[in-house]
């Protein structure tokens, strides 16, 4: 059984720091190109970034609002998808959820605000 | 980028009655090898996004069979051939064709 469980979500000023992780079971994570996406209240879904397989060149990929302020990486020796977001802004604010393939984690809630 | 546009935004059903959800996309989304990059999925309340249909037209794993999926290139429909209590929520066109990748803006399900 395929599944991710994000962590690491919680408060932060604006302009803070926060890590998130994504823990996966259930298939070949290094096999599989990883996606963060997010979602703000009572909003549609939101895109974040991919990282794809190591065997399929690694590349990593950002949509335009979190481009240079966040860093999606992966320990394939730990079955496990990061999100590094700096410079946090309030409309940050979201549940962030990993996906892959077409499974998605239970999210982890960001919150900024001062 | 590519942009999605979902209609309607919201749908009161009738339970046993049809219904049919439209994604057009400003771009193909028909792969060179002839699949089409657009998925469906699902949200219901307070639970995450849950795939229906992939690649355009195939039902996921475990996904009743009153749901469907058509189209090609830039329209396609998310139809349920009979709406059961159980299918409120809010549903989603993703395309996965190019990056960025992207989603409709939902469209809401509700019961009458």
């Amino acid at each position: 059984e395929v599944q991710l469980v994000e962590s690491g979500g919680g408060l932060v000023r604006p302009g803070g720091s926060l890590r998130l992780s994504c823990a996966a079971s259930g298939f070949t994570f290094s096999d599989a190109w990883m996606n963060w996406v997010r979602q703000a209240p009572g909003k549609g879904l939101e895109w974040v970034g991919r990282i794809k397989s190591k065997s399929d060149g690694g590349t990593i990929d950002y949509a335009a609002p979190v481009k240079g302020r966040v860093t999606i990486s992966r320990d394939d020796s730990k079955n496990t998808l990061f999100l590094q977001m700096n410079s946090l802004k309030t409309e940050d604010t979201a549940v962030y959820y990993c996906l892959a393939f077409d499974y998605w984690g239970q999210g982890t809630l960001v919150t900024v605000s001062s | 980028d590519i942009v999605l546009t979902q209609s309607p935004l919201s749908l009161p059903v009738t339970p046993g009655e049809p219904a049919s959800i439209s994604c057009r996309s400003s771009q193909s989304l028909l792969h060179s090898k002839g699949n089409n990059f657009l998925d469906w999925y699902v949200q219901k309340p307070g639970q995450s996004p849950q795939v229906l249909i992939y690649l355009g037209s195939n039902r996921a794993s475990g996904v009743p069979d009153r749901f469907s999926g058509s189209g090609s290139g830039t329209d396609f429909t998310l139809k349920i051939s009979r709406v059961e209590a159980e299918d409120v929520g809010v549903y989603y066109c993703m395309q996965v064709l190019q990056i960025p990748l992207a989603f409709g803006q939902g469209t809401r399900l509700e019961i009458k």
